[in-house]
């Protein structure tokens, strides 16, 4: 079975850009959820969707959005981005929409903002 | 959330056997407890999840006292390749969503 895919893997944007990054979870898998990671803040939740419906939320600006297909696929997008968005996204893909069950992580986009 | 904490790192040799403990005061009944492993510039690796007394898969071990406020993720011989970065967390089994909430975790150095 494939795992989760992220596209794409690298990213260089301007600040004030805008970007848009693609999580293709594993077949099956209805819940999606985002993550950014840097070296100061470490890993935090950005937001997850479930059946095409975002059911939690981090604490982060409005800036930062997603959505979901019907296919699962998710895809998140950054607005006027900024210095500090410099970091490395992840996308994790579960069967059900419980913590309490294994989620599977995907490669990661590392977006860089100059 | 319970929140949890775990040593910054560790250090250990080939061979050895490595035990991280977590702890987590605030557990609450429908919490399960969970590890995940992360190697630089990748996302993290599910590796053993358990509620209570001992749970042993073909990676790791996770003990688990009666009183849940802590747990210790056993790693019998490792090698060079454990070396990452390892997270304890408290997932709620409530149906709550998926939100996991990720400490600073215990960076693992396995020396040869």
């Amino acid at each position: 079975k494939a795992g989760v895919t992220q596209t794409p893997r690298y990213l260089i944007k301007t600040r004030g850009q805008q970007v848009t990054l693609s999580c293709s979870p594993i077949s099956g898998h209805r819940s999606v959820s985002w993550y950014q990671q840097t070296p100061g803040q470490g890993l935090q939740f950005l937001f997850e969707y479930f059946s095409e419906t975002q059911r939690n939320k981090g604490n982060f600006p409005g800036r930062f959005s997603g959505r979901q297909f019907s296919n699962s696929r998710s895809e998140m997008n950054v607005s006027t981005l900024e210095l500090g968005d410099s970091a490395l996204y992840l996308c994790a893909s579960s069967l059900l929409s419980d913590s309490s069950y294994e989620q599977y992580f995907g490669p990661g986009t590392r977006l860089t903002v100059t | 959330l319970a929140k949890t904490t775990q040593p910054i790192s560790m250090d250990s040799y080939e061979g050895q056997e490595v035990n991280i403990t977590c702890s987590h005061n605030n557990i609450a009944t429908n919490d399960y407890i969970t590890w995940y492993q992360q190697f630089p510039s990748q996302g993290p690796r599910f590796i053993i999840q358990g509620y209570k007394t001992k749970v042993t898969n073909e990676v790791a071990s996770l003990f688990i006292p009666a009183d849940r406020k802590s747990s210790t993720l056993s790693l019998p011989r490792v090698s060079l390749s454990d070396t990452a970065v390892y997270y304890c967390l408290v997932v709620g089994g409530n149906n709550a969503g998926n939100m996991l909430t990720f400490g600073g975790g215990t960076r693992l150095m396995v020396k040869p």
